[in-house]
C-alpha cells in the first residue's frame, strides 16, 4: 500500500548510543517532516525537508539530525542517545503546505526507549 | 504567543449522539489541521481548512475565523470513532510549522 513507512517500530537505547530512524514515501510528496510525542503533550516538530536536498528545524532538534538526499528517503538520525529522547517518534509527508487542502500522510511511529 | 488548546481533555458518548471537540488558538493563523490518533497510535489527517466548514461522511469541522476557534463535530457517533481528536495550527507569522494541541480523548459506548 501507498504511505509513509517507518522502521523500527521499537527500539530499546542504551544511553550514549546512536540510531537512525528509518522513514520512506512512494507518494512523490516534497514536504516530510518528522515530529516526536511524549505522554499528554502535543506532537512537537524536530525537522522538516520541502525538497531533496533541503532540510529545517522545527521546534526541537536539538539531539537529532537529518537528511534529504531523495524524494523518498528523510531518516532521523540520533546521536548519543539520552533518557530525555524516550518518545514516540512520527514521520510525516504532504504534497504542499502553500494550500490548506492538502492534509498529511502519517507513518505508524516507532517508540523509542534510552534507558 | 502560540498557543493551541483543546477541550474537553476527555468526552465519554453513548452511541449515537452528536459530538463537539473544540480547539481555540491564541494568534492568527494560515491553516488548521483536525486529526484523528487511533487507540494503536496510528494518526490519520481528517481536515485542513483555513476558513468556514469542511465535512466527509459523519465528520464536519468548522472554523471561526474571528473567534480564533475551530469545532469538530461528529454525527451519530459509533464506538469505531472512540479515538483522540488533535487540532493543530499553521500560525500566521511561524511558516510552515503546525503546532499541536494535546488531543481530546472520546470514548464511544455502545
Amino acid at each position: 500500500n501507498a504511505g509513509v513507512t517507518q522502521t523500527p517500530k521499537f527500539r530499546i537505547l542504551k544511553i550514549g548510543q546512536s540510531m537512525t530512524l528509518q522513514c520512506a514515501q512512494d507518494m512523490n510528496h516534497n514536504y516530510m517532516y518528522w515530529y516526536r510525542q511524549d505522554p499528554g503533550m502535543g506532537l512537537k516538530l524536530i525537522y522538516y525537508s520541502v525538497g531533496a536536498g533541503i532540510t529545517d528545524k522545527g521546534e526541537v532538534p536539538n539531539g537529532y539530525n537529518v537528511s534529504r538526499s531523495t524524494t523518498e528517503d528523510f531518516p532521523l538520525r540520533l546521536e548519543l542517545a539520552a533518557p530525555s529522547q524516550t518518545s514516540v517518534y512520527f514521520c510525516a509527508s504532504s504534497s504542499a503546505t502553500g494550500t490548506v487542502n492538502y492534509g498529511y500522510t502519517f507513518g505508524s511511529g516507532t517508540r523509542l526507549t534510552v534507558v | 504567543k502560540n498557543e493551541v488548546e483543546q477541550s474537553p481533555q476527555n468526552l465519554t458518548a453513548q452511541e449515537g449522539e452528536f459530538i463537539t471537540i473544540n480547539c481555540s488558538y491564541s494568534v492568527g493563523i494560515s491553516a488548521l489541521h483536525w486529526l484523528q490518533q487511533h487507540p494503536g497510535g496510528g494518526i490519520v489527517s481528517l481536515f485542513m481548512l483555513s476558513s468556514g466548514k469542511k465535512k466527509h461522511g459523519r465528520l464536519i469541522a468548522t472554523i471561526n475565523i474571528q473567534e480564533k476557534h475551530s469545532s469538530l463535530h461528529i454525527t451519530a457517533s459509533h464506538p469505531r470513532d472512540s479515538a483522540v481528536y488533535i487540532c493543530a495550527v499553521r500560525f500566521r507569522l511561524t511558516g510552515n510549522q503546525f503546532y499541536f494541541g494535546t488531543g481530546t480523548s472520546l470514548t464511544v459506548i455502545p
